[in-house]
C-alpha cells in the first residue's frame, strides 16, 4: 500500500481555514484516500473519503489533484474543538486485505484562541 | 443508531495475567477489527473478524487472539500479559461486504499492565 507522509504538527487560530496536505506518491489505481480525526483517549472518527477531484461533506473538503499523488484536507473556520490528530490513509479496494487500516503518525492540529 | 461500544473502558492487570476485552459493533455491521494504539508504535492492526471467522491478521504474537459471536459481538484476549501490552485497544465495526466499508471506531479500552 502507498506510504503516506503528512506534517507532524500544525497550529492555527479559531475561525481560520486549515489545510493539511498528505503525500502518497505510490498510490495505485484501486486506492482511495481517507481521513480520520482522533481526540485523546478516543477512537478515530471518519471524516471524509475520496478518489479524485473534490469531495465535500458537512465537516470538511478533500481536494485530490489529477495525478492523485497528494491530497489536501480542508477544515473551514476551525474552532478549539477541532484540536486533534488527523490521519491520512490510503485504502486499497479489491485486494482482499479486509478490515485493515494502516495509520501513519498523523498531524497534530492545535487550534488556538 | 448506537455506536460501537467497548467494555471495560479501563483495566489494570499485572504481568502474567490474561485479559478479555469486549466489543459490540453497530447494529447490522458484521465486520469487527481490533487495533492497538501506543505512543511508540501508533495505531496497529491486530485482526479482523467477519461472520465468526478471522478474515485478516496483523503481525502480533499468538498471545493476542480473538473471536466473534453469531450476533457479531467480538472479544479479544491477551494471555501472559507483558508491560509492553499497556495500550489503548480499539475496535472498529464495518458493514463487512469487503475492504471498502468505512470503519467506525469505539471509544477504546485503556489497559495498564503493572
Amino acid at each position: 500500500l502507498a506510504k503516506t507522509t503528512q506534517p507532524i504538527s500544525m497550529d492555527s487560530y479559531e475561525g481560520q481555514e486549515v489545510n493539511i496536505t498528505c503525500s502518497h506518491n505510490n498510490i495505485a489505481t484501486n486506492d482511495y484516500i481517507t481521513w480520520y480525526q482522533q481526540f485523546p483517549s478516543q477512537g478515530p472518527r471518519f471524516i471524509i473519503q475520496g478518489y479524485k477531484t473534490k469531495v465535500t461533506n458537512e465537516v470538511a473538503s478533500l481536494f485530490i489533484p489529477a495525478d492523485r499523488k497528494s491530497s489536501t484536507l480542508s477544515l473551514p473556520r476551525v474552532s478549539l474543538s477541532d484540536t486533534a490528530v488527523y490521519y491520512c490513509l490510503v485504502e486499497r479496494r479489491g485486494s482482499g486485505n479486509t478490515g485493515k487500516l494502516i495509520f501513519g503518525q498523523g498531524t497534530t492540529l492545535q487550534v488556538k484562541p | 443508531k448506537a455506536g460501537v461500544t467497548q467494555t471495560p473502558r479501563y483495566l489494570i492487570k499485572t504481568r502474567g495475567q490474561q485479559v478479555t476485552l469486549s466489543c459490540s459493533p453497530i447494529s447490522g455491521h458484521r465486520s469487527v477489527s481490533w487495533y492497538q494504539q501506543t505512543p511508540g508504535q501508533g495505531l496497529q492492526f491486530l485482526f479482523e473478524y467477519f461472520s465468526e471467522t478471522q478474515r485478516n491478521k496483523g503481525n502480533f504474537p499468538g498471545r493476542f487472539s480473538g473471536r466473534q459471536f453469531s450476533n457479531s459481538r467480538s472479544e479479544m484476549n491477551v494471555s501472559t500479559l507483558e508491560l509492553g501490552d499497556s495500550a489503548l485497544y480499539l475496535c472498529a465495526s464495518a458493514l463487512g461486504g469487503g475492504n471498502t466499508d468505512t470503519q467506525y471506531f469505539g471509544p477504546g479500552t485503556r489497559l495498564t499492565v503493572l
